[in-house]
């Protein structure tokens, strides 16, 4: 089975621009996660998208935001890109989101450089 | 949501087991404590969880104390392939059917030949 896949791998973007990255779960599952990877602040949770509708939400202000498909595929996007927003973004996918527990499989993610 | 504190790093000697000590002294009675680990330059890679009881799989033992306000990540016999960034994380709770992961700092290990 294919794992988490995301693309592009890396991407180097201006000042002021936007991003768009995606993600493609593993088949069979419905629940798509997103973290911000930076050296200062570690792994921090950005949203969860389930059945396409986002079901929680990080503390980031409303530049990021996400979408979720009907294949389960999902997208993040990031407006009025700031150099801070320079990071690794990854994606993680599980089986369900429920109140029991799963696990979740991460991607490599996309490594992002804002200049 | 409750927090987790882990020491920055730790070094084990090839072969040897390595205990990772975690606190999770906010901890709820119905979250989970889940291990997960990142080598260079990866993603996060998942390894164990438990509620109360002690857990083992294939790799890692994880002990939670009685009063679940701490446990213990175990690699039996740690290998120089298990140098990586260990997360101890608290499922943290929200509406019904939403969760989020909230990750710490981490535990550098570093495996030693």
């Amino acid at each position: 089975k294919a794992g988490v896949t995301q693309t592009p791998r890396y991407l180097i973007k201006t000042r002021g621009q936007q991003v768009t990255l995606s993600c493609s779960p593993i088949s069979g599952h419905r629940s798509v996660s997103w973290y911000q990877q930076t050296p200062g602040q570690g792994l921090q949770f950005l949203f969860e998208y389930f059945s396409e509708t986002q079901r929680n939400k990080g503390n980031f202000p409303g530049r990021f935001s996400g979408r979720q498909f009907s294949n389960s595929r999902s997208e993040m996007n990031v407006s009025t890109l700031e150099l801070g927003d320079s990071a690794l973004y990854l994606c993680a996918s599980s089986l369900v989101s429920s109140g029991t527990f799963y696990e979740q499989y991460f991607g490599p993610g996309t490594r992002l450089t804002v200049t | 949501d409750a927090k987790t504190t882990q020491p920055p790093s730790m070094d084990c000697a090839e072969g040897r087991a390595a205990n990772l000590p975690c606190n999770h002294s906010t901890i709820s009675g119905n979250e989970y404590v889940y291990w997960y680990r990142q080598i260079h330059s990866q993603g996060p890679q998942y390894i164990i969880h438990g509620l109360k009881n002690n857990e083992t799989n294939e790799m890692a033992s994880l002990i939670i104390t009685e009063d679940r306000k701490s446990s213990t990540l175990i690699l039996p016999h740690a290998t120089l392939r298990d140098t990586a960034v260990y997360y101890c994380i608290v499922r943290g709770g929200g509406t019904s059917g939403t969760y989020k992961y909230i990750f710490g700092t981490g535990t550098r290990l570093k495996v030693l030949a």
